[in-house]
């Protein structure tokens, strides 16, 4: 079992350039989520989604969108990413709403 | 937004100290209370979901309780060892979303 993986680890990009970020979980889990971790912040939702096909927004969703298509990935993307979005990017998956979280090994992203 | 705080920021410890840890949370729209331990370097894990007033749960050395009337958990480890050093995250669930506190960062002295 690899559990919760992300792709990629680390990431530059220009201001401007759009990329998505893949997360992949092996566990069957219905659950899955997007946090960003900013120094001095805690982890902040950015999108979730309940099931395969679903999403939903979090406490940070602007700049940001996401895709479900298959019940295992969980796909966030940036259109135009501005430096605001430097981050680290944590995917996490439960098996349900009240679940402990399963978190992947985090991607860092630098927008210049 | 909900503000999920937590108590003190970092500590400084001995090994075979124990210590606890306050997690704050608004008792409204609770569903539960998730406590996470974060290691340099590696990702959160879970330690404790606690969904009951009154709740307490315990692995090992380490021990919650959990207080949703007035908006508290705390986390106790007793006999503190150097592998405790981490950052300790508690959660606020409200359902589908999570609200986390900045964390407790643990550093404990051999």
């Amino acid at each position: 079992n690899a559990g919760v993986t992300q792709t990629p680890k680390f990431r530059v990009l220009k201001t401007g350039q759009s990329m998505t970020l893949l997360c992949a979980q092996d566990m069957n889990h219905e659950y899955m989520y997007w946090y960003r971790q900013d120094p001095g912040m805690g982890l902040r939702l950015i999108h979730y989604s309940v099931g395969e096909g679903t999403t939903a927004k979090g406490e940070v969703p602007d700049g940001y969108n996401v895709s479900r298509l298959k019940k295992q990935n969980f796909l966030l993307g940036l259109e135009s990413a501005a430096p605001s979005q430097t981050s680290v990017y944590f995917c996490a998956s439960s098996s349900g709403s009240g679940s402990e979280q399963y978190f992947g090994p985090g991607t860092r992203l630098t927008v210049t | 937004i909900l503000n999920v705080e937590q108590s003190p920021q970092s500590l400084h410890v001995q090994e075979g100290d124990s210590t606890n840890f306050t997690c704050s949370f608004p008792s409204s729209n609770f569903y539960a209370l998730h406590w996470y331990r974060w290691e340099t370097a590696k990702s959160p894990e879970a330690l404790f979901v606690m969904t009951l007033n009154g709740d307490e749960k315990k692995k090992g050395r380490i021990s919650a309780t959990l207080n949703t009337k007035e908006g508290y958990s705390y986390l106790y480890i007793k006999g503190s060892q150097p592998e405790d050093s981490a950052t300790y995250l508690c959660a606020l669930n409200t359902g589908n979303q999570f609200y986390f506190g900045t964390g407790t960062s643990l550093t404990v002295i051999p």
